[in-house]
């Protein structure tokens, strides 16, 4: 059974902090992660995908993975309060086109 | 371009009542999902299609089906409603092309089942 583990939270930042939230997989033949954020009653949005080990940034956010250790980040700089809502990370594995998710982290950015 | 589309928003059953839920994508997408989420979960996969006329189960088949005459529309149906099935439901597309193979989500229905 392919697992994704999330921090439930809530994680709680200040306006114009970093806010960083973690994602562990079990297995290691996976190809593909994803962030997506899902607003409150909304569906959810894709904000970040990465395939290779180290780190990809796209404006505030930065995605990093570490396959090794089977760990997958996203790094929110600046946040602000419409950066609020649950970040679901997503694991593609292998030649298989079906995701895997986690359950989700709620972050709550204070004004 | 309207993405993926689903129908109803909204929808109550009463238990043993059987209904459809209708998505489609405009994107010529070849694969498409049939997620559920309950609250405070994460999504989990009930039936994927990976083209016309090719369908298969998820995590959480049981109580649905699936059909895919078209590339275009994706329908799940619920038989015997049961209150166990009230959740959120998602329908995703993707192109099933390269190393991300993102998937791009509906706007959800919103079931509940009394």
């Amino acid at each position: 059974q392919k697992e994704v583990e999330q921090n439930s939270g809530p994680l709680s930042v200040p306006e114009g902090a970093i806010a960083s939230l973690n994602c562990t997989y079990s297995d290691r033949v996976s190809q593909s992660f994803f962030w997506y954020r899902q607003y409150s009653g909304k569906s959810p949005e894709l904000i970040m995908s990465i395939y290779s080990n180290g780190d990809k940034e796209d404006g505030r956010f930065t995605a990093q993975l570490n396959k090794a250790s089977q760990y997958v980040s996203l790094l929110i700089r600046d946040s602000q309060p419409s950066d609020s809502a649950t970040y679901l990370c997503a694991v593609k594995w292998g030649s298989n086109y079906k995701l895997t998710f986690g359950k989700g982290t709620l972050l709550t950015v204070n004004p | 371009n309207a993405g993926v589309t689903q129908t109803p928003k909204f929808r109550i059953l009463k238990i043993g009542q059987s209904m459809t839920l209708q998505c489609a994508q405009d994107m010529n997408h070849n694969y498409m999902y049939w997620y559920r989420q309950d609250p405070g979960m994460g999504l989990k996969l009930i039936y994927y299609s990976v083209g016309a006329g090719i369908t298969d189960k998820g995590e959480v088949p049981n109580g649905y089906n699936v059909s895919r005459s078209t590339t275009e529309d994706f329908p799940l149906r619920l038989e015997l409603a049961a209150p166990s099935q009230t959740s959120v439901y998602f329908c995703a597309s993707s192109s099933g092309q390269g190393a991300y193979n993102e998937q791009f989500f509906g706007p959800g229905t919103r079931l509940t089942v009394l």
